[in-house]
């Protein structure tokens, strides 16, 4: 079975600079996707980015940027630019290819704490 | 509606007493997911179902618990002769078969007294 790590319980950073979130997985499988998620204090869960495992390329979503690192097994959220609005809950996510088990597998999770 | 929907928003219930969570999916979301988060803790999976398949129950955690879903509408968790342990955020998720994005309602939080 699929299992993903996130060994940060909490992570903090000052606004305007950048953190790094880790979340390594295990997996025998060789097509899946990955995600962060964020959920804020109100508990709607919000899709932050994905990563096909077959792209090389790492993903982007503006200030937020992935490391990639397929032998590795390792999934690093990078953060650029805090804002204050990015203080959340985030939660690294596996989801497998293989037909028949496409569930979501999460870490437990990593709290970042905004500094002003 | 525009998003997933869940209701009640929250339930508080006696231990021992039946409850029935429910999940409205974004129209057309063949894939529906319950997920069961505890204080503070991650999501753990409890059920998924993908259009007319079978579900994949594996992360129910015990027999109190079951889902149904009719089609790729409305899905329903019920949880009977709840327990202390049960308390937690219900979380439903929803997607496409070819998307992968997950899309989630805001929860039905549970508490038993």
């Amino acid at each position: 079975a699929q299992t993903v790590t996130q060994s940060q319980p909490e992570m903090s950073v000052q606004e305007a600079e950048t953190v790094t979130l880790s979340c390594t997985y295990d997996t025998s499988e060789s097509d899946y996707y990955l995600f962060w998620y964020k959920q804020p204090p109100s508990r709607q869960m919000i899709l932050v980015i994905r990563q096909e495992a077959y792209k090389q390329q790492n993903a982007t979503e503006n200030r937020f940027s992935v490391n990639f690192q397929k032998a590795a097994k390792s999934f690093s959220l990078k953060i650029s630019d805090s804002q204050l609005g990015d203080a959340a809950m985030y939660f690294c996510a596996y989801r497998s290819e293989q037909g028949g088990s496409e569930k979501l597998v999460f870490g437990k999770g990593t709290k970042l704490t905004v500094n002003p | 509606g525009a998003g997933v929907s869940q209701s009640p928003s929250n339930k508080v219930t006696e231990k021992g007493k039946d409850v029935e969570l429910r999940c409205d999916p974004i129209s057309g979301h063949t894939a529906l997911y319950w997920y069961r988060q505890r204080l503070g803790q991650g999501l753990e999976f409890l059920i998924y179902f993908q259009g007319n398949s079978a579900p994949d129950k594996s992360g129910l955690p015990s027999d109190r618990f079951s889902a149904e879903r009719t089609g790729e509408s409305v899905s329903t968790l019920t949880i009977q002769r709840t327990q202390q342990e049960d308390s937690a955020v219900y979380l439903c998720a929803s997607s496409t078969y070819l998307n992968t994005e997950a899309f989630f309602g805001q929860g039905t939080r549970l508490t038993v007294v």
